[in-house]
């Protein structure tokens, strides 16, 4: 079946560096990957999604890259900022619109 | 705030024990969704209604189940409770409109079985 989200499980950044989170699937079935983040205490939260047809999204600070060729996705934020510390999650869409999520990139921002 | 309430925030019961988590969704989502965090097994898709109808299963265990009402709140049941069933466990709602993937997640239920 499908496996998304192989992260690295940690990741710092400085305050105002640009941060790169990064995922890999495995079989992809999913027509959509998405990116959620959690702040430490709350649910997860959309970020940004990306149809698998698609090589780049941009969003507000966010872009996300996706590279089928060696399943590969990942997220860029750019001047990152103290509220980005977060976990990161990269997921897969299903069918039903069911999310199957990684198991997430903790990021810290250092002052 | 997303928008999504869920109630209880925290539930501490005994194995064997049977407990109803309650979410009311986003007002005018139809779609909710049922997901599992633990440190072992991450976060995980347990099931998804929309608008009163189960729609997709995940990896629900069968002591759990899961109802929409007509007012669209749904709940979680989980019977015979078990050590590893110890869990944060999350509702979402989506309108089925906009981003496909957009879902709204609640502020979790916090549930320890001793």
């Amino acid at each position: 079946g499908e496996s998304v989200g192989l992260h690295l499980p940690t990741l710092s950044v400085q305050e105002g560096d640009n941060s790169i989170i990064n995922c890999a699937y495995s079989n992809s079935a999913s027509d959509y990957f998405i990116w959620y983040k959690q702040e430490s205490g709350k649910g997860p939260q959309f970020i940004i999604d990306i149809r698998s047809n698609m090589d780049k999204r941009q969003g507000q600070r966010v872009t996300v890259l996706l590279n089928k060729t060696v399943k590969h996705l990942s997220l860029q934020i750019a001047a990152t900022q103290p509220g980005d510390s977060a976990v990161y999650f990269c997921a897969g869409g299903g069918s039903a619109r069911q999310l199957t999520f990684g198991s997430g990139t903790q990021l810290t921002v250092l002052p | 705030d997303s928008g999504v309430t869920q109630t209880p925030k925290h539930l501490i019961t005994a194995t064997g024990q049977r407990v109803t988590l309650r979410c009311s969704p986003r007002s005018g989502d139809l779609s909710v969704y049922w997901y599992q965090q633990s440190l072992d097994q991450g976060l995980q898709f347990l099931i998804q209604y929309y608008n009163g109808e189960e729609r997709a299963k995940g990896n629900i265990l069968e002591r759990f189940s899961a109802q929409q009402f007509p007012d669209l709140h749904s709940e979680l049941n989980l019977s015979s409770l078990e050590l590893g069933d110890s869990a944060l466990y999350f509702c979402a709602s989506s309108p089925y409109q906009g981003s496909l993937y957009e879902q709204y997640f609640g502020p979790g239920t916090r549930l320890t079985v001793t």
